[in-house]
């Protein structure tokens, strides 16, 4: 089965930073990748599919990049409401099997 | 605008069988796959199987022998059966519209969850 990695697991930022978090395949997936959201006793939000693809609603600032193994969320100004909890996914095909990361928490510095 | 809203017992037995259902409302479920996810509390997210209207079913393999998911077209909800539950089955379970992008699976739409308990 395909793992994901993500990096850090725990980030302490302040509003205005630019914070990056990365997500590692141990197989190449393409570009095959989605990132979501998630608030405290929320249900996770899409925030990008295909690696870089934007979800319809989601603000500019954020970003995503990468291809293969290596993957990348940016924020570019972090926002009050950006301090949450963000998981990368992917289907590995050949089981097929969905699989998230396990989770950068992104917290007020 | 597309609404999913999971119902069920909160609270089950061990041994027992974990029932939800998800009601889909500014959607066609037949036009869609459908997902349920789980996350157990203060943990990561768990994949627990997707289902088409037609029936056909892709399970997470660690859950494949005690998972049965169906669908109802005629009340545009999707349901989910976990058998002989124990404490390692509490979770948050939530539903999800799927869309694909090439070999990309990923899911656009949520429910707000429901917590399934399981205790004696």
């Amino acid at each position: 089965d395909i793992q994901l990695t993500q990096s850090p697991s725990f980030l302490s930022a302040s509003v205005g930073d630019r914070v990056t978090i990365t997500c590692r395949a141990s197989q190449g997936i393409s570009s095959y990748l989605a990132w979501y959201q998630q608030k405290p006793g929320k249900a996770p939000k899409l925030l990008i599919y295909a690696a870089s693809t934007l979800q319809s609603g989601v603000p500019s600032r954020f970003s995503g990049s990468g291809s293969g193994t290596e993957f990348t969320l940016t924020i570019s100004s972090l926002q009050p409401e950006d301090f949450a909890t963000y998981y990368c996914q992917q289907l590995n095909s050949d089981s097929p099997r969905v699989t998230f990361g396990g989770g950068t928490k992104v917290e007020i510095k | 605008q597309v609404q999913l809203q999971e119902s069920g017992p909160g609270l089950v037995k061990p041994s027992e069988t974990l029932s939800l259902t998800c009601t889909v409302s500014g959607a066609s479920i037949s036009s869609y796959y459908w997902s349920w996810i789980r996350q157990p509390p203060g943990k990561g997210l768990e994949w627990v199987g997707y289902i088409y209207y037609s029936g056909n079913t892709n399970y997470n393999p660690s859950l494949k022998s005690r998972v049965t998911m169906s669908v109802d077209t005629s009340k545009n909800q999707f349901s989910l059966k976990l058998s002989s539950v124990t404490a390692a089955d509490t979770a948050v379970y939530y539903c999800a519209r799927d869309k694909w992008f090439g070999e990309l699976l990923y899911f656009d739409y949520w429910g707000q969850g429901t917590l399934v308990t399981v205790s004696s």
